[in-house]
């Protein structure tokens, strides 16, 4: 079946522009998790979404970092006036529930290299 | 909230050999425990998990032990390949409210031919 897909699987922005980072879970999963991981590093997390709404946002670098989820499905990860040092791989991952044990299903992840 | 730590962040063993990853977390309310695998380039992908309410789960080569008054668990993998060359990741979550996941720095596994 398909997994967690993410676009796009690269992203180039020049400093200051604003970029949208799209992720579709596999379908039926409830809960949303947005990560970020730069080069070498762990797993940062930034928002976790329980259907439509957002209860931990306290990964959120910054202000200039917002995320929504529509429907139940698809998010998109904004981030406003780019900074080099937002330059990454952003993966999202759902999981059928939020709660109990559910594992994590990661997609691709999107490079952003903001130059 | 939870904090959790990893060694080694890189590890070499020739192939054949064991190795082992430790673990140890912070907040006592954690109850599931899942490793996730991560070659290079691509996603992440759980492994093994164990939950607290047993000690040890093994599947073919790679096993995880929990301690949970110490509050550590450890990846096993025996007979290493090639093909286990790999980032692991270990995280802890307490699922009672939501399953906010937290994970580990990582180790970088190499197994040498």
């Amino acid at each position: 079946g398909a997994g967690v897909s993410q676009s796009p699987s690269n992203k180039v922005t020049e400093k200051g522009k604003d970029v949208e980072l799209r992720c579709d879970p596999i379908s039926g999963h409830t809960a949303l998790y947005w990560y970020r991981q730069s080069l070498g590093q762990g797993l940062e997390f930034l928002i976790y979404f329980q259907g439509n709404s957002a209860p931990d946002k306290s990964g959120l670098p910054s202000d200039r970092f917002s995320a929504e989820r529509t429907g139940g499905s698809v998010s998109t990860l904004t981030i406003q006036r780019t900074q080099q040092e937002d330059s990454a791989v952003y993966l999202c991952a759902s999981s059928l529930s939020g709660q109990g044990y559910s594992p994590l299903h990661f997609g691709n992840g999107t490079r952003l290299t903001v130059t | 909230g939870e904090n959790v730590e990893q060694h080694p962040s890189t590890l070499s063993v020739q192939e054949g050999d064991s190795a082992v990853i430790k673990c140890t977390y912070s907040d006592s309310a954690s109850n599931y425990f899942p490793w996730y695998k991560q070659e290079l380039g691509k996603r992440p992908q759980l492994i093994i998990d164990i939950r607290s309410n047993v000690g040890e789960k093994k599947d073919q080569r790679i096993a995880v032990t929990l301690n949970k008054t110490a509050k550590h668990f450890s990846l096993h993998i025996t007979e290493t390949q090639p093909e286990d060359s790999a980032v692991y990741f270990c995280a802890a979550s307490n699922p009672r409210g939501y399953q906010k996941v937290t994970f580990g720095t990582g180790t970088k596994l190499q197994v040498i031919p």
